[in-house]
């Protein structure tokens, strides 16, 4: 059965680090991957987007690669600030639009 | 900016109710989605929608129905609700325009069935 890990239920850094997380996937040929943050009592909010054939995207301070060969995408935060501690998800997407989620990696930054 | 509305931010049934949980969006989009958020398990789709009337069974379709009548609202039902469902229910927009277009979720509903 299709199966998404992201690594380490909780990812604590120090403020200014680069924080990276992990999302490995297994029976699964995504057509694109996507990142969404979320806050607790919130819903996840899209933050970035990476097709099959792209190996690297960025947008600020965010960096995501995408490996079809390793099947694993890792999503970098450069700088980290408190205000980035929040659960990251990855989800699994198909040409047909349906996502499919992993569980989460909650990362707190200390200042 | 897109804004999906879930009509209730906490509901609290008894078992064997029937829960009607509604969802809005304001941006015309055509795809629309339920999950359900549980800690170590991530989000699971319910149900989705591409089209008004139109609906398809995600991955735990079981116990649940929805409706799509208009196309910016799509509700979901629990014919008979269960303590299984208590949960967190999470609803989703996306443009149908392109096919990766990225989902815009609500702030969610935290279903509690006693």
């Amino acid at each position: 059965s299709q199966k998404i890990e992201q690594n380490s239920e909780a990812l604590n850094i120090q403020e200014g680090k680069t924080a990276t997380l992990t999302c490995n996937y297994t029976n699964y040929s995504p057509a694109y991957l996507q990142w969404y943050r979320q806050d607790p009592g919130r819903g996840p909010v899209f933050l970035l987007l990476i097709r099959e054939n792209e190996k690297e995207k960025r947008k600020e301070r965010l960096k995501v690669t995408f490996d079809t060969t390793l099947k694993q995408s890792l999503f970098h935060i450069t700088a980290s600030q408190p205000a980035d501690s929040a659960t990251y998800l990855c989800a699994l997407s198909t040409n047909a639009g349906k996502s499919t989620f992993g569980d989460g990696t909650t990362l707190t930054v200390k200042p | 900016d897109v804004k999906v509305t879930q009509s209730s931010r906490y509901l609290v049934k008894r078992t064997g109710e029937k829960v009607f949980l509604e969802c809005v969006q304001d941006m015309d989009h055509e795809n629309m989605f339920w999950y359900r958020q549980d800690p170590g398990l991530g989000l699971r789709l319910i149900y989705f929608s591409y089209d008004v009337k139109m609906k398809e069974k995600g991955d735990i379709p079981e116990g649940y129905s929805v409706s799509r009548e208009k196309k910016e609202r799509f509700s979901l039902i629990l014919e008979s609700a269960s303590t299984n469902q208590t949960s967190m229910y999470l609803c989703a927009s996306s443009s149908g325009q392109t096919y990766n277009s990225p989902l815009h979720f609500g702030n969610g509903t935290r279903l509690t069935v006693t």
